[in-house]
């Protein structure tokens, strides 16, 4: 049981290239989350899927897109990469109860240059 | 539009000391308040999760209150050890989404 995984741990992008991180979960969560981290900003949603097939947009969706084809993975893409994307992104599981937390993946360190 | 607040931003304590992390937030229609801890270049990890009805919550060495109407959470760390050091962030949960805190670096001088 690995719970919540993410690929690649860290990457180096020029300005304009394009890159998908993968996220993948073996915990049968419905939700899934990613999440940027920035000193100072604490982690603000960028995007967010309620079930297999949809997404939704969270606080910072802007130059992101995701897509969750398998229940199981969450891919978030960056189509034309830029400085201000340098940043720390996690990926995330959890479910909508009141009861219920989010599973966080180890986080995949991204610099573009 | 929640935001939620952490004080302080840093704090340095010595081994031993009893220490009171503050999360204030502004909308109380909530579900929970979780208290998550992260070290440095690792994922977060889940310490407490308090329900919207309940007033607080202890799990070994942490107890985290929560009192909604103030819009408040304190998460309580008695005598603090060196392991303890880590930055400490507030979320909390509204139907769908967690809003995080930007968090409070911890670190306990042995």
């Amino acid at each position: 049981n690995a719970g919540v995984t993410q690929t690649p741990k860290f990457r180096v992008l020029k300005t304009g290239q394009s890159m998908t991180l993968l996220c993948a979960q073996d915990m049968n969560h419905e939700y899934m989350y990613w999440y940027r981290q920035d000193p100072g900003m604490g982690l603000r949603l960028i995007h967010y899927s309620v079930g297999e097939g949809t997404t939704a947009k969270g606080e910072v969706p802007d130059g992101y897109n995701v897509s969750r084809l398998k229940k199981q993975n969450f891919l978030l893409g960056l189509e034309s990469a830029a400085p201000s994307q340098t940043s720390v992104y996690f990926c995330a599981g959890g479910a909508s109860g009141r009861l219920d937390t989010q599973y966080f993946g180890p986080g995949t360190r991204l610099t573009v240059l | 539009k929640q935001e939620v607040t952490q004080i302080p931003a840093a704090l340095s304590v010595p081994e031993g000391e009893n220490l009171v992390l503050n999360c204030s937030f502004t909308d109380s229609a909530i579900y929970n308040l979780q208290w998550f801890r992260q070290d440095p270049g690792k994922g977060l990890t889940s310490l407490l999760l308090i329900q919207s009805s309940q007033r607080e919550q202890t799990s070994g060495r942490l107890n985290a209150s929560l009192d909604k109407s103030s819009g408040r959470s304190t998460l309580y760390i008695a005598a603090s050890q060196p392991g303890d050091s880590a930055t400490y962030l507030c979320a909390v949960k509204g139907a769908q989404k967690l809003v995080f805190g930007q968090g409070t670096r911890l670190t306990i001088n042995p």
